[in-house]
């Protein structure tokens, strides 16, 4: 159980371009999805947390304007990076969490993105 | 602030046991997980302590003292495969969770 999908899996595009990252719970329902981005040999990196049917919350530092996050149903978070440029290039990974306390994150097989 | 210690790196030897240390300062604590990152990959969940004491699960176990700020991750049995890092995050009293940077762990035949 707690199987969170997420894909694209690699995403290679040019700068400029927007990209849509989606994270899916499969069998069970998230009240809070977490979006991490992790730089190559890096910790990971909160960039924002997200509750269904409200506003993310952004980490300090993060651009909410550049990292558009929607969270509409109890399954689907979705991560839109707008207008991609190549320092934007990273491992971004997305985790969820059911609704009961002290439910561990479990974390999507992440998205490579490369802006070129 | 919220800080939580682990070393960077370690190495032990296949077949052998190892203990990853963990210490915390946060405010406020409503448990202790361990997650195992390969490179190059996200993190899967290993255990959960809140209560002291240890949790065993197969060749892994977790232990917890609240009191000391302190938990360890014990892998017994190494096998080439549990090379990788190995990440220690604390939920504080407002069940944010506060990463440690992780350790990452060498396996030598």
């Amino acid at each position: 159980g707690a199987v969170v999908s997420q894909h694209p899996s690699w995403v290679i595009c040019k700068s400029g371009t927007s990209v849509k990252i989606e994270c899916r719970s499969l069998d069970f329902q998230a009240t809070t999805m977490f979006w991490y981005r992790q730089f190559p040999k890096q910790s990971l990196m909160l960039m924002a947390t997200s509750n269904e049917g409200s506003k993310a919350t952004y980490e300090q530092g993060v651009e909410k304007d550049k990292f558009l996050i929607n969270h509409a149903s109890l399954t689907l978070s979705t991560l839109t990076v707008t207008s991609a440029h190549p320092e934007d290039s990273s491992f971004y990974i997305c985790s969820a969490s059911g609704t009961a306390e002290h439910q561990p994150q479990h974390f999507g097989d992440g998205t490579r993105l490369s802006i070129l | 602030g919220q800080n939580i210690d682990q070393p960077t790196e370690m190495t032990a030897t296949e077949g052998a046991i190892v203990q990853i240390n963990c210490t915390y300062q946060t405010s406020g604590f409503n448990g202790l997980f361990w997650y195992q990152q390969h490179a190059g990959e996200a993190p899967t969940f290993l255990s959960y302590n809140v209560l002291d004491g240890l949790e065993e699960k197969g060749r892994f176990s977790s232990f917890l003292s609240r009191s000391k700020g302190y938990s360890y991750l014990l892998l017994k049995e190494l096998q080439m495969k549990d090379s990788a890092s190995y990440l220690c995050a604390v939920t504080d009293s407002n069940y944010q969770l506060i990463w440690g940077a992780g350790t990452k762990l060498i396996i030598k035949p």
